[in-house]
């Protein structure tokens, strides 16, 4: 079977700082991973996912997961945050080649910038 | 924007009710999933349907429906609805590629429509 984990349900920097978002995983499986972000008042959009390959992955709005075996993690990163990145994430996973109806999401982590 | 639409995007109703939610998918995705989102569960995948036929089920409950219909638009029907129900319900399509990475389906979400029973 497969989980997320989402450590930390709120996160709060300072406009400008590192933002670090973390994610751990199980599965059996080598996994397909996912970062995806929730504005207010807005449906889920996908940040990024990691699938096979590089193991840094690049996503929108200057967001990086980097994908860690050893350490089943797979944490988000920005290295300065703006006011606009005040929304909810959620990290995901998959197996390999499975339908989207298998991807489990984490619990998700309310990310607030401080002016 | 996602090219996903939702109607309606507010709904309050009292217990024992029935509502329908509708989707409409990006033009040519022919998946439809229908999540529910809420404090205590987090987002849970319900169903999904692919060109009309239910091809996947989650944690849907017997009061829950849905179906997809020829122009591809689907509907999501809640009966005798519970306080427990109230909750934000998104609707997904998705398109499917191929890569050096594998398949892969990439889903885009509606904006939700909220319900609140009283």
């Amino acid at each position: 079977a497969q989980s997320v984990t989402q450590l930390g349900s709120h996160v709060s920097v300072s406009e400008g700082a590192l933002v670090l978002l973390r994610c751990n995983y199980s599965s059996s499986v080598p996994p397909y991973l996912f970062w995806y972000v929730q504005y207010p008042n807005q449906g889920l959009q996908l940040l990024l996912k990691y699938t096979t390959g590089a193991t840094l992955v690049k996503g929108i709005n200057g967001f990086e997961a980097e994908f860690k075996k050893s350490e089943t993690s797979f944490h988000l990163t920005k290295p300065s945050a703006h006011m606009s990145d005040a929304a909810e994430y959620f990290c995901a996973v998959s197996k390999p080649y499975s339908s989207a109806s298998k991807i489990i999401f984490g619990s998700g982590t309310r990310l607030s910038i401080r002016p | 924007d996602s090219g996903v639409t939702q109607t309606p995007k507010h709904l309050i109703t009292a217990t024992g009710q029935r509502v329908t939610l509708r989707c409409s998918p990006r033009s040519g995705d022919l998946s439809v999933y229908w999540y529910q989102q809420s404090l205590d569960q987090g987002l849970q995948f319900l169903i999904q349907y692919y060109n009309g036929e239910e091809r996947a089920k989650g944690n849907i409950l017997e009061r829950f429906s849905a179906q997809q219909f020829p122009d591809l638009h689907s509907e999501l029907n809640l009966s005798s609805l519970e306080l427990g129900d109230s909750a934000l319900y998104f609707c997904a399509s998705s398109v499917a590629t191929s890569s050096s990475g594998g398949y892969q389906e990439t889903q885009y979400f509606g904006p939700g429509t909220r319900l609140l029973v009283l």
